[in-house]
């Protein structure tokens, strides 16, 4: 079964400072990744998403995350982080020809950013 | 609604008790989906449905704990005889066709605390 890893369990910023949020996973297969996005209070949101193509994908307010497939990583990053994008954010892989429509999640990285 | 909508919001049970928590999912969603989040922890699967019918269940910790779809909209996830180590947040999604998640979105509702005393 696959599995997720998130390195970081607290990030604190300033805003204006880089992001950079590590995410790897154990599956040696084909795999579809994701990052989800939960503001304080809020659902779970859908930031952006890798099926296949190019290995930078860019989501929504200005994070993108890179696929490396021989580093089994999908790491999340934005140039300069805003105090709106404090939240809780959440790795996770589906592995199609394994587990089918099942959502594997790593253990989350809360981020919070300092006006 | 044009979301994934869960009640209750909160739930407070004793010990013992069985409790049953609901998910109505987007208008014409295929799959439903149920997860559990411990404190700390990241979103883990418990079951999915396509429709009314139940596709995998291997994420249910134990017979205590069974799902429902009845007519393949509305879900109900009931945990009998409630433990203190089921508090946790339940959170349930729903994605358009029955495909994966390879192909569709999933859209998570705001989920339901529960807490067991």
């Amino acid at each position: 079964a696959q599995s997720v890893s998130q390195h970081n369990h607290h990030v604190i910023l300033s805003e204006a400072a880089s992001l950079e949020l590590g995410c790897n996973y154990s599956y040696g297969g084909t795999v579809n990744l994701f990052w989800y996005v939960q503001y304080p209070g809020q659902h779970l949101q859908l930031l952006l998403k890798y099926f296949s193509g190019d290995p930078l994908v860019k989501g929504i307010k200005g994070f993108e995350a890179e696929f490396i497939k021989s580093k089994f990583s999908f790491n999340l990053r934005k140039p300069s982080v805003q105090w709106s994008d404090t939240a809780e954010y959440f790795c996770a892989v589906n592995a199609p020809n394994n587990a089918g429509n099942m959502l594997t999640f790593g253990g989350g990285t809360r981020l919070m950013v300092k006006p | 609604g044009a979301g994934v909508s869960q009640s209750p919001r909160y739930k407070v049970t004793k010990r013992g008790q069985d409790v049953a928590l609901r998910c109505d999912p987007i208008s014409g969603h295929v799959s439903l989906y149920w997860y559990r989040q411990a404190l700390g922890q990241g979103p883990e699967f418990l079951t999915y449905f396509n429709y009314e019918a139940q596709q995998d269940k291997s994420g249910l910790p134990n017979d205590r704990f069974s799902a429902e779809r009845p007519e393949g909209s509305i879900s109900t996830l009931t945990i009998q005889r409630t433990e203190q180590r089921d508090s946790a947040m339940y959170r349930c999604a729903s994605s358009l066709d029955g495909r994966g998640l390879g192909y569709t979105e999933a859209f998570f509702g705001q989920g339901t605390r529960l807490t067991v005393v």
